[in-house]
């Protein structure tokens, strides 16, 4: 069955250090993949996507994340963590049809 | 400027009580979609529309209906609330195309 998986239901980092939030997924040929951001009683905004192309995809306030085909993750990061990056990210994918399916989300803490 | 809107923002229902939960959005989006959010689950899959007038399932449907009377508005209808529908409820639109899903900014449903 298609799924997403993020092994680490919460992360912390201090503030100007590196982030990695991982992500897995499981699919039949190359899904097109997401990250989502969740503040604190919002919705989910886009940070970024990946269509088959360039396997490092950048986002919005400095992330990026690498597709990786051979280890199916599609982990996101950040050089420099800001304390306003303190959220829930959601990793995400779709293949065929308009589902997308979610991971079940990593809560990142920013120490100050 | 373009976005999806959900109201109530949050409401608590009586059991077995009806509840209706509304979604508009202003992206000219063929598609929309109802999840909900649970701790432990991410977001799963209640029902979509990709045209109006017209309904599909998703992963989690039993227990909620839908309508979509316009490209605009998309509900969600709880005809027999239950204590298990607890929890949070976001509307998202979005293209066919691109995948990418536009999130509103939830409603918080308690049911007593």
């Amino acid at each position: 069955a298609q799924s997403v998986t993020q092994p680490d239901a919460r992360v912390t980092v201090s503030e100007g250090a590196s982030l990695q939030l991982r992500c897995k997924y499981s699919y039949f040929g190359t899904p097109y993949l997401f990250w989502y951001v969740q503040y604190p009683r919002q919705g989910l905004q886009l940070l970024l996507k990946y269509y088959p192309g360039d396997p490092v995809v950048q986002g919005v306030n400095g992330f990026e994340a690498e597709f990786s085909k051979s280890n199916s993750s599609f982990h996101l990061r950040k050089a420099s963590v800001h304390w306003s990056d303190w959220a829930v990210y959601f990793c995400a994918a779709v293949n065929m049809g308009y589902k997308l399916t979610f991971g079940t989300g990593t809560s990142l803490l920013v120490d100050p | 400027e373009a976005a999806v809107t959900q109201s109530p923002r949050s409401k608590v229902a009586v059991t077995g009580g009806k509840v209706t939960l509304s979604c508009h959005q202003t992206n000219n989006h063929d598609y929309m979609y109802w999840y909900r959010q649970d701790t432990g689950h991410g977001l799963r899959l209640i029902h979509y529309s990709y045209v109006a007038d017209s309904t599909e399932k998703g992963d989690i449907p039993d227990g909620y209906k839908a309508s979509r009377p316009s490209q605009e508005n998309f509900s969600l209808i709880l005809e027999l609330a239950s204590l298990s529908q607890t929890a949070v409820y976001f509307c998202a639109s979005g293209t066919g195309g691109s995948y990418e899903q536009y999130f509103g900014p939830g409603t918080r449903l308690t049911v007593l």
